[in-house]
């Protein structure tokens, strides 16, 4: 079984802090992803990562950055946390072979006070 | 318009009746088509995927794709109160790049005893 794992369940951090959210998967995926989920906004791509040391935008990428050192490994960090951060954060890993699976992590619910 | 556009619902049936789910998208080259269930807390997992016109059957669920009306549809047979959930439409378009999924907002199904 596929396994995605993020590094914290529930996070509640201060306006202007520094957030590292990690995930992590076990099954030599080649894709990493970071979305956020907002009610009434859907799945929205904060950040996609092809393999190691690559990463391209998605369609919010502002106000994040993200880090992939290994494979199986695949971090968001908000550089100075906002009030307008605060959402759930899903990790998701994905291969390409033998179809477009995309398995999703549990998710980090964010809270910016 | 939406790149992939959902009801939001909620869809309320009646258990053992059939619950149809309905997405339409707008990039007309679009080639891959997914259907994600997602429980409230919880993250998105892939219930369906297709890729061609007609229709895909597994279990209870059946997928069906018209690309010339632009449309994807979820049927859920036999609905149960298990089912209550959100359900999220994907597609993979020709025009992204590094091949993301775009997602719609999702249709709320309640299934009632």
């Amino acid at each position: 079984d596929v396994k995605v794992t993020q590094s914290s369940r529930y996070l509640v951090k201060r306006t202007g802090e520094k957030v590292f959210l990690e995930c992590v998967q076990d099954m030599d995926h080649e894709n990493m992803f970071w979305y956020r989920q907002d009610p009434g906004l859907g799945l929205r791509l904060i950040y996609f990562s092809y393999d190691v040391k690559m990463k391209e935008k998605g369609d919010i990428p502002e106000g994040y950055s993200v880090s992939r050192e290994k494979k199986e490994r695949f971090s968001l960090i908000l550089e100075s946390a906002s009030t307008n951060q605060t959402s759930m954060y899903l990790c998701a890993s994905r291969t390409l072979v033998g179809g477009e699976t995309q398995y999703f992590g549990p998710g980090t619910r964010l809270l910016v006070l | 318009q939406k790149e992939v556009e959902q009801n939001s619902g909620p869809l309320s049936v009646p258990e053992g009746a059939i619950a149809s789910l309905n997405c339409t998208y707008s990039d007309r080259g679009s080639q891959s088509f997914f259907w994600y269930r997602q429980y409230s807390g919880k993250s998105p997992e892939l219930i369906m995927s297709i890729y061609s016109n007609g229709d895909k059957e597994d279990g209870r669920f059946t997928a069906q794709l018209n690309k010339a009306s632009q449309y994807v549809s979820l049927l859920i047979r036999d609905s149960q109160p298990s089912d209550s959930a959100t359900y999220l439409c994907a597609v993979r378009g020709t025009n992204t790049g590094f091949q993301k999924l775009v997602f719609g907002t999702g249709t709320r199904l309640l299934v009632s005893p």
